[in-house]
């Protein structure tokens, strides 16, 4: 199992371009969800989803957009990059049913917005 | 709503020294607590978590944590620590019968000093 994979590893654009960020997992999670990483907070969440075809804002949404049509994948598009979406992304996944259970993260993304 | 606080955001011990990383939750309700461990470049790996009545937890790489609930900690400790423990360290809580989303700190970054 490749677990949960993230593309790209890097990325540099300018303000106001769109991307994509892809995130696949293998191990058939239902929960999927998007984080941001910075200096000194954390991670906060951006988006989740409970699965197919269901998905709601985390902690810091504005900004970017999600979408879940398969159980496997779920990318995080920005919509009109801004600096202050300079960051790192993480992407994770969770096998539904308890509290308690592990979250399995991606490899991360690194973004800069100039 | 749950909460972690970590104190220390940078710790720096010597090769083979006690590390001791803290960390303590807010929490309405009896809580499931993470200690999550990041290498540099990586996303991030689980090391312990508390779900259950054991309150000492026994994780990967030599390291455990004891939940207390009387001082809402879940401080983490190694009890030799080594060139390969330098790396970030989050702590992160959910609420037992709560859903996937976990609630992070932000952060503690481990120096190991030669």
């Amino acid at each position: 199992n490749a677990g949960v994979t993230q593309t790209p590893k890097f990325q540099v654009l300018k303000t106001g371009q769109s991307m994509t960020l892809q995130c696949a997992q293998d191990m058939n999670h239902e929960y999927m969800s998007w984080y941001r990483q910075d200096p000194g907070m954390g991670l906060r969440l951006i988006h989740y989803s409970v699965g197919a075809g269901i998905t709601d804002q985390g902690e810091v949404p504005n900004g970017y957009n999600v979408s879940r049509s398969t159980t496997e994948d779920f990318p995080l598009r920005l919509l009109s990059a801004a600096p202050s979406q300079t960051s790192v992304y993480f992407c994770a996944s969770i096998r539904a049913g308890g509290a308690g259970n592990e979250q399995f993260f991606g490899p991360g993304t690194r973004l800069t917005v100039l | 709503a749950q909460s972690v606080t970590q104190l220390g955001s940078h710790v720096s011990v010597s090769e083979g020294a006690l590390v001791l990383l803290r960390c303590n939750y807010s929490s309405s309700v009896p809580p499931y607590l993470f200690w999550y461990v990041q290498y540099p470049n990586q996303g991030l790996q689980l090391l312990l978590k508390y779900t259950s009545a054991a309150t000492l937890v026994k994780g990967i790489n030599g390291f455990e944590a004891e939940f207390k609930k009387s001082e809402t900690s879940f401080h983490l400790t190694k009890p030799s620590a080594h060139m390969s423990d330098a790396a970030e360290y989050f702590c992160a809580v959910n609420r037992r019968g709560g859903n996937e989303k976990l609630t992070f700190g932000t952060g503690t970054r481990l120096t190991i000093i030669p």
